[in-house]
């Protein structure tokens, strides 16, 4: 599985935007770019996915560089609530099941 | 919907226990998932089921065994509980990557073997 590379830590102040980063160099043409976070003590949960156009839904945006070697997870407005670690994950796509491979992700702090 | 579902919320197992964490997912979804995490690091893919009738191995899948009862459920059996395997257990269930939602996951089982 193609890797993913993500600062450990990262601090944001309150209602600022937040621009979290993922380096992936090795993704293949097929491979779908996925964030989840997890908050304490909680499941992880989905965030959004692309495979190569940016997308936004009504969590988040995710921003794909053009050669796919990198993407961002951009939070527009950062809440005490968007404490978590977050993880970027490749996939192989497909329409059927997929497996994900979770690393140790980005913990994010977020400063009242 | 309650989602993803799982039972028990904690257990605690004396070495050489066996027991079944059960899944049940209310979402129609065709794909099942058991993780583990251990603390201060990422989740490990256990086992999947990528459709009903259907279980295949993940990355750590020693000491454990799935069920896929119906598209609903996927237990996981510990049969002879370890130390190794105190964990957070958590199972998922997903649709394929052309749907515009991913994986949702239960709260998790906190399972400890003494």
């Amino acid at each position: 599985d193609a890797k993913t590379t993500q600062p450990n830590s990262m601090e944001s102040n309150e209602e600022e935007p937040v621009h979290l980063p993922c380096n992936h160099s090795t993704i293949s043409g097929t491979d779908y770019i996925h964030w989840y976070r997890q908050l304490p003590s909680q499941g992880p949960e989905y965030v959004i996915h692309g495979l190569t156009s940016n997308v936004n839904n009504r969590m988040a945006s995710l921003a794909i560089a053009e050669d796919r070697k990198s993407s961002t997870l951009i939070l527009h407005r950062a809440t005490l609530r968007d404490a978590a670690v977050y993880y970027c994950i490749l996939s192989i796509s497909g329409a059927g099941s997929y497996q994900l491979t979770f690393g140790k992700g980005t913990k994010l702090s977020v400063i009242p | 919907n309650a989602g993803v579902t799982q039972t028990p919320k904690f257990q605690v197992l004396k070495t050489g226990q066996s027991m079944t964490l059960q899944c049940a997912q209310d979402m129609n979804h065709n794909s099942m998932y058991w993780y583990r995490q251990d603390p201060g690091m990422g989740l490990r893919l256990i086992y999947y089921s990528a459709s009903e009738g259907t279980t295949d191995k993940g990355e750590v899948p020693n000491g454990y065994n799935v069920s896929r009862l119906n598209k609903r459920e996927f237990s996981l059996r510990l049969e002879s509980a370890a130390p190794s395997q105190t964990s957070v257990y958590f199972c998922a269930s997903g649709q394929g990557l052309r749907a515009n939602y991913g994986y949702t996951f239960g709260s998790g089982t906190r399972l400890t073997v003494v």
